[in-house]
C-alpha cells in the first residue's frame, strides 16, 4: 500500500554541524510534501513544503530536495542548534481530486534528531 | 493570531465510554482534519471536512465521527472506547479543502483508556 518511510529513526549531530534527514516514499503520485518538527507534548510544527513540479526549496536554515526519479525526499538544516532536537516527520499528499487519499496527509514513522552542544 | 486549539489537553477515561474531543481552526481557515498520533509512530489521518462536510475518512471504524460546525471549528466523538484508543488526538486546519494545501496542527488532546 502507500507508505512513507524514513532509512534513519535516530540521528545525533554536534551543535554547529549540518543535519540531513532522508525518507522515501512509495506513491508516485504523491504531489506534494511537507516536514514537520514535533518536540515532545507538542503537535506537529510545519517547517517547509516542495511541490512535485520542483526539485529543491530552501527556507530559513533548512533545505528540502525532491528526487522524484527514486522517490526521496531530504530535509538539510545548516548549523544546527540543541533547539532543532526534536522528532521529524515527512508527510506526502496527492493532489489530484479522488480517491481518498485527497486532502489526506500519510506521514512516515519519524527521525529522532538529537542535537549535543 | 492564534493556532489551532483543542481541548481539552488531557483526558482519562475508561473503557466503554464515549469521548468529545473539539478542535477550532486558524482564523480563516474553512477545512478541518483529525488525526490520531499512537506513541512513537506518525499520526493517522482519521477524517477531513471542509464546509461542514466530510471530504475524507481514513481506515478507522464507525465508533469514530465527527462534525464541522458553521463556524468551521469541528468535534470528534469516539463511542466504545478501547486501550488502543489511547493515543495522542491532533486536529489540524488548512485554508481550503484538497491536495497541495498546507496542515497546521494544534497541540493535540492526549487521551488515556484504562
Amino acid at each position: 500500500g502507500e507508505s512513507v518511510g524514513l532509512h534513519l529513526p535516530t540521528l545525533s549531530v554536534q551543535e554547529g554541524d549540518n543535519s540531513i534527514i532522508n525518507c522515501a516514499y512509495s506513491n508516485s503520485a504523491s504531489d506534494y510534501f511537507i516536514w514537520y518538527k514535533q518536540e515532545s507534548g507538542k503537535g506537529p510544527q510545519f517547517i517547509i513544503d516542495i511541490r512535485s513540479n520542483m526539485d529543491k526549496r530552501q527556507g530559513q536554515r533548512v533545505t528540502v530536495l525532491l528526487n522524484k526519479t527514486v522517490k526521496h525526499l531530504s530535509l538539510q538544516i545548516a548549523a544546527t542548534q540543541p533547539g532543532d532536537s526534536a522528532v521529524y516527520f515527512c508527510a506526502e499528499m496527492g493532489v489530484n481530486a479522488g480517491g481518498t487519499s485527497y486532502g489526506k496527509l500519510t506521514f512516515g514513522q519519524g527521525t529522532i534528531l538529537t542535537v549535543h552542544p | 493570531d492564534a493556532g489551532v486549539t483543542q481541548s481539552p489537553t488531557h483526558l482519562i477515561k475508561t473503557r466503554g465510554q464515549h469521548v468529545t474531543l473539539r478542535c477550532s481552526p486558524i482564523s480563516g481557515h474553512k477545512s478541518v482534519s483529525w488525526y490520531q498520533q499512537v506513541l512513537g509512530q506518525g499520526p493517522q489521518f482519521i477524517f477531513q471536512y471542509y464546509e461542514k462536510e466530510e471530504r475524507g475518512r481514513g481506515n478507522f471504524p464507525d465508533r469514530f465521527s465527527a462534525r464541522q460546525f458553521p463556524n468551521y471549528s469541528s468535534e470528534l466523538n469516539v463511542n466504545a472506547l478501547l486501550l488502543g484508543d489511547s493515543a495522542l488526538y491532533l486536529c489540524a486546519s488548512s485554508k481550503d479543502y484538497g491536495g497541495g494545501k498546507t496542515q497546521y496542527f494544534g497541540p493535540g488532546t492526549r487521551l488515556l483508556v484504562l
